[in-house]
């Protein structure tokens, strides 16, 4: 079965610096999907960014980029720039592509992140 | 684009009572929609998958007598939540999943609803 591990349960950052949340997940799978979605105090889940494992390229969003190791199964989350806007609960999330149409979310117990004015 | 909506975002009811949530995708079609339980300061547990005209797949231990999934139409699943307890109190969030040119199954989420059980 897949597992997904966020091994930072809280960090903080100072407003304009850089921060990076950590990642791991665990499967046997060699097509899958790996998400991060961020939840503010509102509590909407919201998409920050995606990557497909077939592509070796990182994603990138703006200040959001990931640093994805297949071989070591780490998906990192990069924030440059940090904005207070970027307050919020950070979910890693892990997607199997099934042809038969299953394909749910593994979710990360989360990392909350607060940023420092 | 990718817009999900829920309504009601807050409701109180009283004990043994049933609640309705409902779950659309407002500017596209979702293949399928699926309902998520949050307690505070932890994770989106999984309840239920639900297809467009089929019976709703549900996770381990979810009661699905209790938990009533009906997705009537590519837009439009309902969570009914019935004979409620204080115990049932929580947050509850739908997704709705969208076909990107990747094929990546995207899941985009509604804002959630709290449910508050007296």
């Amino acid at each position: 079965a897949q597992t997904v591990t966020q091994s930072q349960p809280e960090m903080s950052v100072q407003e304009a610096e850089t921060v990076t949340l950590s990642c791991t997940y665990d499967t046997s799978e060699n097509n899958y999907y790996l998400f991060w979605y961020k939840q503010p105090p509102s509590r909407q889940m919201i998409l920050v960014i995606r990557q497909e494992a077939y592509k070796q390229q990182n994603a990138t969003e703006n200040r959001f980029s990931v640093n994805f190791q297949k071989a070591a199964k780490s998906f990192s989350l990069k924030i440059s720039d940090s904005q207070l806007g970027d307050t919020a609960m950070y979910f890693c999330a892990f997607m199997k592509h099934a042809t038969s149409g299953t394909y749910k979310y593994i979710f990360g117990t989360g990392t909350r992140l607060k940023v420092l004015a | 684009g990718a817009v999900v909506s829920q309504h009601p975002s807050w409701v109180i009811c009283k004990s043994g009572t049933s609640v309705k949530i409902e779950c659309r995708s407002l500017d596209f079609q979702a293949t399928t929609m699926f309902w998520y339980r949050q307690f505070p300061k932890q994770s989106l547990m999984l309840m239920a998958t639900s297809n467009e005209g089929s019976k709703a797949t549900y996770e381990q231990g979810v009661e699905k007598d209790k938990f009533l999934i009906n997705h009537a139409s590519l837009t439009l699943s309902t969570l009914t939540v019935t004979s409620a307890h204080p115990e049932d109190s929580s947050f509850y969030i739908c997704s709705a999943t969208l076909r990107s040119s990747g094929r990546t199954y995207t899941q985009y989420f509604g804002p959630g609803t709290r449910l508050t059980v007296l």
